[in-house]
C-alpha cells in the first residue's frame, strides 16, 4: 500500500519563477493538505482541497494556488518565487469528514535562489 | 495570536530512561491534539492524537496527557532507546485537517 508520494524531491529555481510541486495521496484517501516547514520550524499550513476545491486556507498569499485532480492528486504552485519561499513543502493526505490523523509525504525541498 | 510553544533545546536523555516533552499553547480552544515525530529531511509521522475530552492515551511506550486547564500536553517517551532519537511536534486542531505545529523538540537518546 503506497504511502503519500511528492515529486520532485528537490528542486532549485530563481527569484521570481513559478514552480509546480505534486502529490499523490495515500491510497483510500480524499483529502490534501500542503504546508510550508522552513529549516528549525513546524510546519505551517498553506491550504486543504477537497472534492477538487479549496476548503481552508492558512495565512499565505495568493502566489500559493493549488488544485485537486479527480483521482485525488494536488498541484501546489508558486509564483514570483522569493528567497523566503525556500522550505520543504509537506503533502499530507486524510479522509473527508474525519478530524483525525494525517499521512505526510516525504516533502519536497525547494531552494530559491 | 495563537501561539503553540515547545522546549526549544535539545533534550538529551540516557537509553532506558523516560524522556517527557512539553507542550503549551495560548489564545486557542483545540479540539484535539496530536504528536508528530519528524527525522532529518523526512515528512512528520503521526504518533498519537488526544481529544479535549480525553485526559491521557497510550500507546506501547508512549504516554501523551491533554490538560486544557493548564492549556498544556506532556509527552512522554518510557524506557526511551536510540532509535527515539528524532524531533517530535506538537500539532492543535480546531477545526477538520487544518493543524497548527509548534517548532518541535529534538530529542537524544544516548546509550
Amino acid at each position: 500500500d503506497a504511502g503519500v508520494t511528492q515529486s520532485p524531491t528537490h528542486l532549485i529555481k530563481t527569484r521570481g519563477q513559478q514552480v509546480t510541486l505534486r502529490c499523490s495521496p495515500k491510497s483510500g484517501h480524499d483529502t490534501v493538505s500542503w504546508y510550508q516547514q522552513a529549516l528549525g520550524q513546524g510546519p505551517q499550513f498553506i491550504f486543504q482541497y477537497y472534492e477538487e476545491e479549496e476548503r481552508q486556507r492558512g495565512n499565505f498569499p495568493d502566489r500559493f494556488s493549488g488544485h485537486q485532480f479527480p483521482n485525488y492528486s494536488s498541484e501546489l504552485n508558486v509564483n514570483a518565487l522569493l528567497l523566503g519561499d525556500s522550505a520543504l513543502y509537506l503533502c499530507a493526505s486524510g479522509v473527508g469528514g474525519l478530524a483525525d490523523t494525517q499521512y505526510f509525504g516525504p516533502g519536497t525541498r525547494l531552494t530559491v535562489l | 495570536s495563537q501561539k503553540i510553544e515547545q522546549n526549544s533545546e535539545a533534550l538529551n536523555i540516557q537509553e532506558g530512561k523516560t524522556a517527557t516533552l512539553t507542550c503549551n499553547y495560548t489564545n486557542y480552544s483545540p479540539a484535539y491534539l496530536q504528536w508528530y515525530r519528524q527525522d532529518p529531511g523526512r515528512g512528520p509521522v503521526f504518533l498519537l492524537l488526544i481529544r479535549e475530552n480525553e485526559k491521557e492515551k497510550r500507546k506501547e511506550r508512549l504516554k501523551v496527557t491533554f490538560d486544557t486547564t493548564l492549556k498544556q500536553s506532556l509527552f512522554h517517551i518510557t524506557a526511551s532507546q536510540p532509535a527515539d532519537s528524532a524531533t517530535y511536534l506538537c500539532a492543535l486542531s480546531q477545526s477538520w485537517g487544518k493543524l497548527q505545529f509548534g517548532a518541535g523538540t529534538q530529542v537524544v537518546v544516548t546509550p
